[in-house]
């Protein structure tokens, strides 16, 4: 079936710029996540959707990164006015429920800010 | 709280010989442990996990990890390595005592299989 989507595959921005990622999750997943990977590095929780709870916003890095989950399923995660260290690959995923269970993977999206 | 430390960020090993990727973490409350694989250019996979049941856990490809609580460790292993097992592995670990938090995880380690 189909897996977690992610859409643009790459984005080039410039600084101080405003860009939206998008996130099409597992149908019926009830659970969502973001993630940042930065270059040779782990990755770093961001936002945690999960079913009609209001979300975890404990790992956005400032007030110029937002998200939002539209009816539970496609999720978009805006940041406004880029900087150079937002350059990262943002990854999605999600998961049936609870955090016992494992999470699936969009290939993600690569962001580079000039 | 909760943290995981890969304990070496690279593994060099030769084709048909063991890998060993060790990873410990520390958790108040009895954690789920995921092991996760990423190719170059590829997203995410699960290699397996561990929630409570077996200590053995065996995965996909040919790994396995055992889970230690006396050691909290949670070592992956394969017996005999394959070129195609030249990726970044990660070490995840979750607990409820993170309330709705997401996944903890480890800096990840980068095996190499020489030919």
């Amino acid at each position: 079936g189909a897996g977690v989507s992610q859409s643009p595959s790459n984005k080039v921005t410039e600084k101080g710029k405003d860009v939206e990622l998008r996130c099409d999750p597992i149908s019926g997943h009830t659970a969502l996540y973001w993630y940042r990977q930065s270059l040779g590095q782990g990755l770093e929780f961001l936002i945690y959707f999960q079913g009609n709870s209001a979300p975890d916003k404990s790992g956005l890095p400032s007030d110029r990164f937002s998200a939002e989950r539209t009816g539970g399923s496609v999720s978009t995660l805006t940041i406004q006015r880029t900087q150079q260290e937002d350059s990262a690959v943002y990854l999605c995923a999600s998961s049936p429920g609870t955090l016992a269970n494992e999470q699936y993977f969009g290939p993600g999206t690569r962001l580079t800010v000039t | 709280a909760q943290s995981v430390t890969q304990l070496d960020s690279h593994v060099s090993v030769s084709e048909g010989t063991p890998v060993l990727l060790r990873c410990n973490y520390s958790s108040s409350y009895s954690p789920s442990l995921f092991w996760y694989v990423q190719h170059p250019n590829k997203g995410l996979q699960l290699l397996l996990k561990y929630t409570s049941a077996a200590t053995l856990v065996k995965g996909i490809n040919g790994f396995e990890a055992e889970f230690k609580k006396s050691e909290t460790s949670f070592h992956l292993t394969k017996p005999s390595a394959h070129m195609s097992d030249a990726a970044e592995y990660f070490c995840v670990v979750s607990t409820m005592d993170t309330g709705r938090r997401a996944l903890t995880f480890g800096s990840g380690t980068r095996l190499q299989v020489q030919p």
